[in-house]
């Protein structure tokens, strides 16, 4: 069974500066991965997945992340943050049909 | 193209009413998910549904929760005699077959 562990409940960090969301995950076999924002009382937002290929995935909104398979993890960042990034952050992992989404994460951005 | 869509976008009922969520995939998309959200958390997978049939609904609560995605029309979530327990964010997903869920905004229900 497949499972995600999002490693920070809350992210502080102050305008421009650089940011990484932690996501580690655990499965059998291989898998699909994904972030997702949610702005307050909307819906989820695709930012970036990982299919295959290469392992540095580029999305939406100046985000990034990196799939490491030896450290089952796939950690998001951004190198300069704004305040309109402020949001909750989910990381997700699939196989089929199957979704399973980590608690997630909140990111505040302070000016 | 539009998305997903979900309504009612906010739902209050009295407990022991029934509550009606109501899902319009994608166009083109035969797949459709539900997902809960309760407060603080990530979301739950409940049921997958393609046109007609139910094919997981390991994640729906035995009793009271029911979905259907009828060939005409949209997904419904059902959920007969609420509870407070009830309350939190209903999402629907929808996809091709095998390919990336596209999320609504979400049905918030609040059972008082």
């Amino acid at each position: 069974a497949q499972s995600v562990t999002q490693l920070d409940s809350q992210v502080p960090v102050f305008e421009e500066a650089p940011v990484e969301l932690r996501c580690n995950y655990s499965s059998s076999v291989s898998v699909y991965l994904f972030w997702y924002v949610q702005y307050p009382n909307q819906g989820l937002q695709l930012l970036l997945k990982y299919l295959s290929g290469s392992t540095l995935v580029k999305g939406i909104n100046g985000f990034e992340a990196e799939f490491n398979k030896s450290q089952t993890s796939f950690h998001l960042r951004k190198p300069s943050v704004h305040i309109s990034d402020t949001a909750e952050y989910f990381c997700a992992v699939s196989k089929g049909f199957k979704t399973i989404f980590g608690a997630g994460t909140r990111l505040f951005v302070k000016a | 193209n539009a998305g997903v869509m979900q309504n009612p976008r906010h739902l209050v009922r009295r407990r022991g009413q029934e509550a009606r969520l109501r899902c319009s995939p994608m166009k083109g998309h035969s797949h459709v998910y539900w997902y809960r959200q309760l407060p603080e958390e990530g979301l739950k997978f409940m049921v997958y549904l393609q046109k007609e049939n139910i094919i997981d609904e390991s994640g729906m609560p035995k009793e009271r929760f029911s979905a259907e995605f009828p060939k005409e029309g949209p997904s419904i979530l059902r959920i007969q005699q609420v509870v407070r327990g009830d309350s939190a964010a209903y999402f629907c997903a929808s996809s091709p077959p095998e390919e990336t869920q596209y999320f609504g905004p979400g049905t918030r229900l609040l059972v008082l």
